[in-house]
């Protein structure tokens, strides 16, 4: 069974700082995706990261994809109020074939407050 | 483009009752999954649908099921409800060949008394 732990499990900072969010896992992805969701709603999907050690940024947010593929972080940069919410970490299993059903971390409440 | 939609947002049953959830894939999308999160928890992966046929299922007993349709859109029953079972049920849609993106809809709250 693949598993990922997210860590900080909850993080509350004060507007304009800086964070980082961490998903780890002793098996290895094929891809990691990073999802936020807010109470009530579904999942919106932030970016998937596919190479080993791959970088993305969106806007104030940076993704980056270990070497060896076991884990990923999510740095974000003068968190704001709006950046408040659950962040998910999720990947398929390593096989790709079958079911691509996700593995979900318990994700990292994150509060920035004003 | 039309987004992942679900219905309905919230739903109250009793236990021993079966329950029917529904769901409509985005455009262009041919692949549906099911996911449970209970409060608090990261979603848990149930079943996916693609070609209307079952493709992989997560720890989930039989008494949660399925169905796609020539749309690719899906139903989740879950039958013999237990208190447990109260939780938001999430549908996912994604194109197949797209390496795993998955786009999820609003979601259903179930609560079970």
């Amino acid at each position: 069974t693949q598993l990922l732990e997210q860590s900080p499990q909850f993080l509350s900072i004060q507007e304009g700082e800086n964070l980082t969010v961490y998903c780890n896992s002793s098996s290895v992805f094929s891809s990691l995706q990073w999802y936020r969701q807010e109470p009530g709603e579904g999942p919106v999907l932030l970016v998937t990261v596919v190479t080993g050690g791959e970088v993305k940024k969106l806007k104030r947010l940076t993704f980056q994809f270990g070497d060896a593929r076991k884990d990923s972080s999510l740095h974000i940069t003068a968190a704001q109020p709006g950046d408040t919410g659950l962040y998910l970490c999720a990947g398929p299993p390593w096989s790709g074939g079958g079911a691509d059903g996700l593995t979900f971390g318990k994700g990292t409440h994150l509060i920035i407050q004003p | 483009e039309t987004g992942v939609t679900q219905s309905p947002t919230h739903l109250i049953k009793t236990r021993g009752q079966q329950v029917t959830l529904r769901c409509s894939s985005q455009s262009g999308h041919n692949t549906v999954s099911w996911y449970q999160q209970a409060l608090g928890q990261g979603p848990q992966f149930i079943f996916q649908y693609y070609r209307e046929e079952e493709n992989g299922r997560g720890n989930f007993p039989p008494r949660f099921s399925g169905l796609q349709f020539p749309n690719y859109s899906s139903e989740l029953n879950v039958n013999a409800l237990e208190l447990d079972d109260s939780a938001l049920y999430l549908c996912a849609s994604s194109a197949r060949l797209a390496g795993g993106s998955q786009y999820f809809g609003p979601g259903t709250r179930l609560l079970v008394l």
